[in-house]
């Protein structure tokens, strides 16, 4: 069964910081791994994905994510926070023979910047 | 413009009325889903369909039914079975083979 853990429900960084947002995942066969961000009330928007090209993947908004498989791992970086990006992000698994429709979340990063 | 469009945006219903939330797709996906967003629960599958006139159980499905008569439309009624029904309802679609999901804007169900 796949699974997804992001560590830390709430984090907080100053504008211009680095953001870092931690995904761990479990999956028994290759997965694709998606990052979602979700403003206040509004649906999710897609801002990148991995299934299995390449392994650092860039996305919109000048985030982007590395897959490590070693570490089972997924995160989302950001070099430089910007006011905008104050949102919540959500952290995704499919398994790959399953194509999309077993999607597994993550319970969410709320993500806060101080001007 | 395409996209996903789910109406209406809030919905207030009295405890044990049954009610129905529009899903609706003009992308030609042949995939449709529902999910529910609790605070702090992330998303949980409630129905998905891959095709017209077929749609499977997700993770949380009692309390919930679906149809898909046509390939565009999924819509999901909240019956009263549902014991606690005030969520976030988002609807999703994807390409038949695809890999990604595409979200509505969401349906905000308040059950007083």
């Amino acid at each position: 069964a796949q699974s997804v853990t992001q560590l830390g429900s709430h984090v907080s960084v100053s504008e211009g910081a680095l953001v870092l947002l931690r995904c761990n995942y479990s999956s028994s066969v290759p997965p694709y791994l998606f990052w979602y961000v979700q403003y206040p009330n509004q649906g999710l928007q897609l801002l990148l994905k991995y299934t299995s090209a390449a392994t650092l993947v860039k996305g919109i908004n000048g985030f982007e994510a590395e897959f490590k498989k070693s570490e089972t791992s997924f995160h989302l970086t950001k070099p430089s926070a910007h006011m905008s990006d104050a949102a919540e992000y959500f952290c995704a698994v499919s398994e790959s023979n399953f194509g999309n429709e077993k999607l597994t979340f993550g319970t969410g990063t709320r993500l806060t910047i101080i001007p | 413009d395409g996209g996903i469009t789910q109406s209406p945006k809030y919905l207030f219903r009295k405890e044990g009325q049954n009610v129905t939330l529009s899903c609706e797709q003009n992308l030609n996906h042949d995939a449709m889903y529902w999910y529910r967003q609790d605070p702090g629960q992330g998303l949980r599958l409630i129905y998905y369909s891959q095709i017209v006139n077929d749609f499977q159980k997700g993770d949380i499905a009692e309390g919930y039914s679906v149809s898909r008569e046509k390939k565009e439309s999924f819509p999901l009624t909240v019956t009263s079975a549902q014991k606690n029904p005030t969520a976030f309802y988002l609807c999703a679609s994807s390409s038949k083979g695809g890999d990604t999901q595409y979200f509505g804007p969401g349906t905000r169900l308040t059950v007083l």
